[in-house]
């Protein structure tokens, strides 16, 4: 079956931008999350979702960081105002009950900010 | 301190030999542990899980976890030059992951 899917693949923004990544998990999956990967380091939570709350939005870096989730699928995470250190790779993740180890990894998206 | 910290590496091998992988962690409480690989532009890949003491075999792949010692590590066996990848420990907190920043891999032909 289809794996969790992210789009853009690439995106290249000017500072001070808004920009949308956007995560389709596995179907029938109900938790997902973001995380964020900066170059050389290792992947930084950002935000949970069981369904369509959010029971930890802990790791939002600020408050130009939002994600929605809507039908208990598609999710979007929102950037304000983009800033050059907002530059990274965003990865979605889902799992099927919220089981931290059976999370399964999309893509990501590279977001270059000019 | 880092909940999970991991030399960065690069930890070089030669072809065959055993690469040895290690992680610490902070939070005492923490019941699972995961290994991810991760090869360059790509996203993490599940390779082992452990949750008790002791060692859990997969293949090549071997873990050890020693929670007095808050610590657990990653065996291959036979390293081949397709291992060469970032290799990611983590920590299962509440409903998430808590991931060291990950050992760079260079296994040699």
């Amino acid at each position: 079956g289809a794996g969790v899917s992210q789009s853009p693949s690439n995106k290249v923004t000017e500072k001070g931008k808004d920009v949308e990544l956007r995560c389709d998990p596995i179907s029938g999956h109900t938790a997902l999350y973001w995380y964020r990967q900066s170059l050389g380091q290792g992947l930084e939570f950002l935000i949970y979702f069981q369904g369509n709350s959010a029971p930890d939005k802990s790791g939002l870096p600020s408050d130009r960081f939002s994600a929605e989730r809507t039908g208990g699928s598609v999710s979007t995470l929102t950037i304000q105002r983009t800033q050059q250190e907002d530059s990274a790779v965003y990865l979605c993740a889902s799992s099927p009950q919220g089981r931290a180890d059976t999370q399964y990894f999309g893509p990501g998206t590279r977001l270059t900010v000019l | 301190q880092k909940e999970v910290e991991q030399n960065s590496g690069p930890l070089s091998v030669p072809e065959g030999a055993i690469a040895s992988l290690n992680c610490t962690y902070s939070d005492r409480g923490s019941q699972s542990f995961f290994w991810y690989r991760q090869y360059s532009g790509k996203s993490p890949e599940l390779i082992m899980s452990i949750y008790s003491n002791g060692d859990k075999e997969d293949g090549r792949f071997t873990a050890q976890l020693n929670k007095a010692s808050q610590y657990v590590s990653l065996l291959i066996r036979d390293s081949q030059p397709s291992d060469s990848a970032t290799y990611l420990c983590a920590v299962a907190g509440f409903q998430k992951l808590v991931f060291g920043t990950g050992t760079r891999l260079l296994v040699s032909p």
